[in-house]
């Protein structure tokens, strides 16, 4: 069954530093994976796919992620952090929308 | 050009009350999802249309749980008799419907169960 691990729960990171939040991903096949975002009191908002070809994808608003078969991850990174990011994120695997699995996400705080 | 709207934003219900949670999905999207959302959670599937056919329904946690889109546009998701585990945030989504076309979620309501 595909399933999707997002370890770290909460992060904090300062502004301006570099981010990296972790997904772990468990599919028998290729899988297809999103990155979305989601801000206090809003719907979810794609930040980046990946479907096959070049295994870093980019994003919007500077997100980036890479696609590790090897160790069955999709981490996401932002090079340099903006308080505008605080939001949670949350990593998804499906092989077709229907069956869009959702981690559990990570709430990314960020000091001033 | 507007989004996934929802609505109502918040609701209370009294326990063994009905609701009803509307979505109005961008115009021209043939597909529409809905989830929920436990605090602290991810949104969980709960069931799929394909226009007015509903294709997967197998994330209803109950049979007091029912979803309806009869005219292939606008979805209602029904909940009979609440209980307090409902209590989380519905979340509606639309897609073109091509495969692996993008989710374009609604705010979500959040319905609270007292």
């Amino acid at each position: 069954a595909q399933s999707v691990t997002q370890p770290d729960i909460h992060i904090t990171v300062s502004e301006g530093a570099s981010l990296e939040l972790r997904c772990n991903y468990s599919y028998g096949a290729t899988p297809y994976l999103f990155w979305y975002v989601q801000s206090p009191g809003q719907g979810l908002q794609l930040l980046l796919k990946y479907f096959s070809g070049d295994t870093l994808v980019q994003g919007i608003k500077g997100f980036e992620a890479e696609f590790k078969r090897s160790q069955s991850s999709f981490n996401l990174r932002k090079p340099s952090v903006h308080w505008s990011d605080a939001a949670e994120y949350f990593c998804a695997v499906a092989p077709n929308n229907n069956d869009m699995r959702f981690g559990a996400g990570t709430r990314l705080t960020v000091k001033p | 050009g507007a989004g996934v709207s929802q609505s109502p934003r918040y609701k209370v219900a009294k326990r063994g009350q009905d609701v009803a949670l509307r979505c109005d999905p961008i115009s021209g999207h043939v597909s529409l999802f809905w989830y929920q959302q436990a605090l602290g959670q991810g949104p969980e599937f709960l069931t799929y249309f394909q226009n007015e056919a509903q294709l997967d329904k197998s994330g209803l946690p109950s049979d007091r749980f029912f979803a309806e889109r009869p005219e292939g546009s606008v979805s209602t998701l029904k909940i009979q008799r609440t209980q307090q585990e409902d209590s989380a945030v519905y979340l509606c989504a639309s897609s073109l419907g091509e495969v692996h076309s993008p989710l374009h979620f609604g705010n979500g309501t959040r319905l609270t169960v007292t």
